[in-house]
């Protein structure tokens, strides 16, 4: 298992564009986690999956955004009719289920909207 | 409302000094707390945690105190190495919950 992968790993976009990014997590883990992160600014938290289950998204996720993880396996972000504000680092990570162990963070992929 | 607040926003220390980084939280349901270590174009990276039934927890140069009393804890690197120049990131989660609260981070420097 070579960890969290994150795909693309960079993303420019024209404003008005709808982009998707993937996340694989790690094989175990059934915990799988969202989070967006901007220059000198901690990782903010967006959604979380158990499983194939959303069970929580941030109040901070628009109707823009949309998250699924089928089958509990990979997981898929997608921004509806970008802006200039989403871009950011895009962050996912994974869990076991205890939630004790921390999490496995991928590298990201960094969204540019110009 | 931020419930985590890291402090300082920057460090700089010399070669084989003690690195100090200090979060103070407000949510007396968090139970996990987890500090991460990032390097430019990655993500951060789990480098010890503790839960609140534990004072202090050591891995190597590395150390967690835990006041819960006082709702702080802070990450101590001993013997710093230019190496460890990252940026650090206190966490606090409740693990029913899922989510984890991060601070805004350190950016430490290691003068070698």
């Amino acid at each position: 298992d070579t960890g969290v992968s994150q795909n693309p790993r960079h993303k420019i976009t024209k404003r008005g564009q709808n982009v998707t990014f993937r996340c694989d997590p790690i094989s175990e883990h059934n915990r799988l986690y969202w989070y967006r992160q901007t220059l000198g600014q901690g990782p903010e938290f967006l959604t979380y999956f158990q499983n194939e289950a959303q069970l929580e998204k941030s109040r901070l996720l628009s109707d823009r955004f949309s998250a699924e993880r089928p089958k509990g396996s990979f997981s898929t972000l997608e921004i509806q009719r970008t802006e200039q504000g989403d871009s950011a680092m895009y962050l996912c990570a994974s869990s076991l289920n205890t939630g004790f162990d921390g999490y496995t963070f991928g590298s990201g992929t960094r969204l540019t909207v110009v | 409302q931020q419930q985590v607040k890291q402090s300082p926003q920057s460090l700089i220390v010399q070669k084989g000094g003690i690195s100090i980084i200090n979060c103070a939280y407000e949510n007396t349901a968090f139970d996990y707390f987890p500090w991460y270590q990032q390097f430019p174009g990655k993500g951060p990276a789990l480098l010890i945690a503790i839960r609140p039934d534990v004072s202090e927890k050591k891995e190597g140069r590395f150390t967690i105190s835990f006041n819960k009393s006082a709702k702080q804890f802070s990450l101590h690197i001993m013997d710093s190495q230019p190496g460890d120049s990252a940026t650090y990131f206190c966490a606090a989660s409740n693990t029913n919950a899922g989510k984890s609260t991060f601070g805004d981070g350190t950016t430490l420097t290691v003068k070698p």
